[in-house]
């Protein structure tokens, strides 16, 4: 069965300050991958996803992810935080060879940043 | 493209009373899903649809629950009789056939059971 570990459950960080939030998951076939944003009262938003080629991928806001298929992680990075980056953030994958079009979510890390 | 749709935001009700919750996807999607967020439990999927039939159902907590979608454009989720542990936010989503399993959520329904 695929699943999602957010090690991280709560990280508080100063502006500017570098951020990495870890992710691995259990599956050992091909997946998707994908990184949810969700700020305070608002619905999930995509904040970038990876399904083919380069492990690196970037998203919106200056987030980047990179996929590590050896290490089954897809650590999101992001070299300074502004307190507007205050949220929740949601690891997600999905296991294409399942057929099934569902998402596994980790339990998210939030993130608090102190201006 | 106004989103997925989701109605009511609010809704408190008293332990024992029926509740529905309703969802509009984005126009074209195959996929509906809905979800509950706890925070004892996280990101939990309670069903999804593809086509407007129910796919896997697997996450619905129990008999209480019960999830409809008549027609492309619109599923409910009901909860008859509900429970002040049934308080959560639920949320619906959608996705394209062609997105890789990208979703695009509403923006939830609190529900409050007293």
């Amino acid at each position: 069965a695929q699943s999602v570990s957010q090690h991280n459950h709560h990280v508080i960080l100063s502006e500017a300050a570098s951020l990495e939030l870890g992710c691995n998951y259990s599956y050992g076939g091909t997946v998707n991958l994908f990184w949810y944003v969700q700020y305070p009262g608002q619905h999930l938003q995509l904040l970038l996803k990876y399904f083919s080629g380069d492990p690196l991928v970037k998203g919106i806001k200056g987030f980047e992810a990179e996929f590590i298929k050896s290490k089954f992680s897809f650590n999101l990075r992001k070299p300074s935080v502004q307190w507007s980056d205050t949220a929740e953030y949601f690891c997600a994958v999905n296991a294409r060879q399942t057929g099934a079009n569902n998402l596994f979510f980790g339990t998210g890390t939030r993130l608090t940043v102190i201006p | 493209d106004a989103g997925v749709i989701q109605s009511p935001r609010h809704e408190v009700t008293e332990m024992g009373q029926e509740v529905t919750l309703r969802c509009k996807p984005i126009s074209g999607h195959d996929y509906l899903f809905w979800y509950r967020q706890t925070m004892m439990r996280g990101l939990e999927l309670l069903i999804y649809f593809n086509n407007n039939v129910p796919i896997d159902d697997s996450g619905m907590p129990e008999d209480r629950f019960s999830a409809k979608m008549p027609n492309a454009s619109f599923s409910t989720l009901k909860i008859q009789p509900s429970e002040p542990r049934d308080s959560a936010v639920y949320f619906c989503a959608s996705s394209p056939i062609t997105s890789r399993n990208e979703q695009f959520f509403g923006p939830g329904t609190r529900l409050t059971v007293l």
